[in-house]
């Protein structure tokens, strides 16, 4: 079946480093990807989305390349926060399903000053 | 309401107790989930709504477990019997439409279940 693997945590940055936390998936058709943010005591934020192979997904400073060749769909900020510790869930739907979302194990991201 | 509200917020049950977890998605939202999230785990599905209808249970994981939608807005998920296992933060999520559930849907803050 289908599923979604992310790279274990925690990750410890320090603020204004480089972040990738890999994510890879297996689906028999053509999913759309997604990553979820849960900040502290919230509940799960849509954070970015593609919907295609080389569509990339962008939002607060996060990126997402969806690449079919690799399955892969690796999250990126150039500079992070102390404001961007949070644990971040990698997410597939598949193209024929009603519409539930498949998550990874997500990964905590702690960023100290 | 401007988001999906979930209710209570916690929930302490004996073993063996039933309890009732409800859900109040965002006004008009047609399709509505519940997703069970174990400590340290990503959400798993349980059940899907599109409106009164629940078109999906595949995820529910026994048959203690049973969720309805009566007039396709408010959504209850019951747990009868509870078991230790059965501990976890309990999702909900809604979007319009179905169509637009490629797009990611909005989710409640969750209700954390403890069953002692």
């Amino acid at each position: 079946g289908d599923s979604v693997t992310q790279m274990e945590g925690p990750v410890t940055l320090s603020e204004e480093a480089c972040l990738t936390i890999n994510c890879t998936y297996t689906a028999t058709g053509y999913p759309s990807l997604f990553w979820y943010v849960q900040y502290p005591g919230e509940g799960l934020q849509l954070l970015l989305k593609a919907t295609k192979a080389d569509d990339k997904g962008s939002n607060k400073g996060f990126e997402a390349t969806y690449r079919k060749e690799t399955t892969s769909f690796h999250l990126e900020k150039g500079s992070v926060q102390v404001s961007d510790s949070a644990v971040y869930f990698c997410a597939l739907k598949d193209g024929g399903s009603q519409g539930n979302l498949i998550f990874g194990k997500g990964t905590k991201l702690s960023v100290k000053p | 309401g401007a988001g999906v509200s979930q209710s209570p917020r916690y929930k302490v049950a004996k073993r063996g107790q039933d309890v009732a977890l409800r859900c109040d998605p965002i006004s008009g939202h047609v399709s509505l989930f519940w997703y069970q999230q174990a400590l340290g785990q990503g959400p798993e599905f349980l059940t899907y709504f599109q409106n009164e209808a629940q078109l999906d249970k595949s995820g529910l994981p026994s048959d203690r477990f049973f969720a309805e939608r009566p007039e396709g807005s408010v959504s209850t998920l019951k747990i009868q019997r509870t078991q230790q296992e059965d501990s976890a933060v309990y999702l909900c999520a809604s979007s319009l439409t179905v169509v637009e559930v490629t797009y990611g849907y909005t989710f409640g803050s969750g209700t954390r279940l403890t069953v002692v």
